[in-house]
């Protein structure tokens, strides 16, 4: 199984400044045929259910603040939530979907410094 | 809007039996791959199981294999997870969600509470 591996473990940035969450995972998950990443980045608050921020490692799904970017390839991926609001206080998942078991991260908690 | 509605969760003692239903409304259930996901009570997101359009292909994670299945039902509008010989490490909320970008999730439903315990 691919196993993903987020830093760090939590996190504490002021409003208005830039956090930014990396995920490793222990191989590839770029499809070469379509030069795609089946990463996904996801965020949970407090007694909620996950959201779906990213796919492809990159792309926003809709209605996500462009203030939520993704990035990276191959094995190496970041979250980057560039101005921090109070409501983005949550934990942050990373999910492959490369290969079948679907291995997420062990989550990221963000919280306001 | 998208809507997936679980029900089904409950105490149950250790060997037991549960069935897991999620109720769909919103978009065309009967075109979209659906997943099971879990959460341990404080811990991370664990995928248990996943199932095509027609219900012709299945997979699930190795630490419920053999005792986990998954179905659905198209004309109900209803995604089902039998669960049997349940342990206490099971115990989790667990959450149905619609297949978004080739296993990628989303959106979820808000999730039922299984508890394994004597």
């Amino acid at each position: 199984d691919i196993v993903m591996t987020q830093s760090p473990d939590s996190l504490a940035v002021s409003l208005g400044e830039r956090a930014t969450i990396n995920c490793k995972s222990s191989q590839s998950v770029l499809y070469s045929s379509n030069n795609k990443n089946y990463l996904a980045w996801y965020q949970q608050k407090p007694g909620q259910p996950p959201k779906m921020l990213i796919y492809w490692a990159s792309t926003r799904e809709s209605g996500v603040p462009d203030r939520f970017s993704g990035s990276g390839s191959g094995t190496d991926f970041t979250l980057t939530i560039s101005s921090l609001q109070a409501e983005d206080v949550a934990v942050y998942y990373c999910q492959q979907y490369y290969t079948t078991s679907y291995t997420f991260g062990q989550g990221t908690k963000l919280e306001i410094k | 809007e998208v809507q997936l509605v679980e029900s089904g969760g409950g105490l149950v003692q250790p060997g037991g039996s549960l069935r897991l239903s999620c109720a769909a409304s919103g978009f065309t259930f009967s075109t979209y791959w659906m997943h099971w996901v879990r959460q341990a009570p404080g811990k991370g997101l664990e995928w248990v199981s996943r199932i095509n359009p027609d219900g012709s292909i299945t997979s699930c994670a190795d630490s419920v294999k053999g005792r986990f299945t998954i179905s659905r039902d198209n004309a109900k509008n209803t995604l089902y997870l039998q669960m049997n010989s349940l342990r206490a490490e099971d115990t989790a909320v667990y959450y149905c969600a619609r297949d978004a970008y080739s296993g990628s999730c989303g959106p979820w439903g808000q999730g039922t509470l299984v508890t394994v315990s004597s």
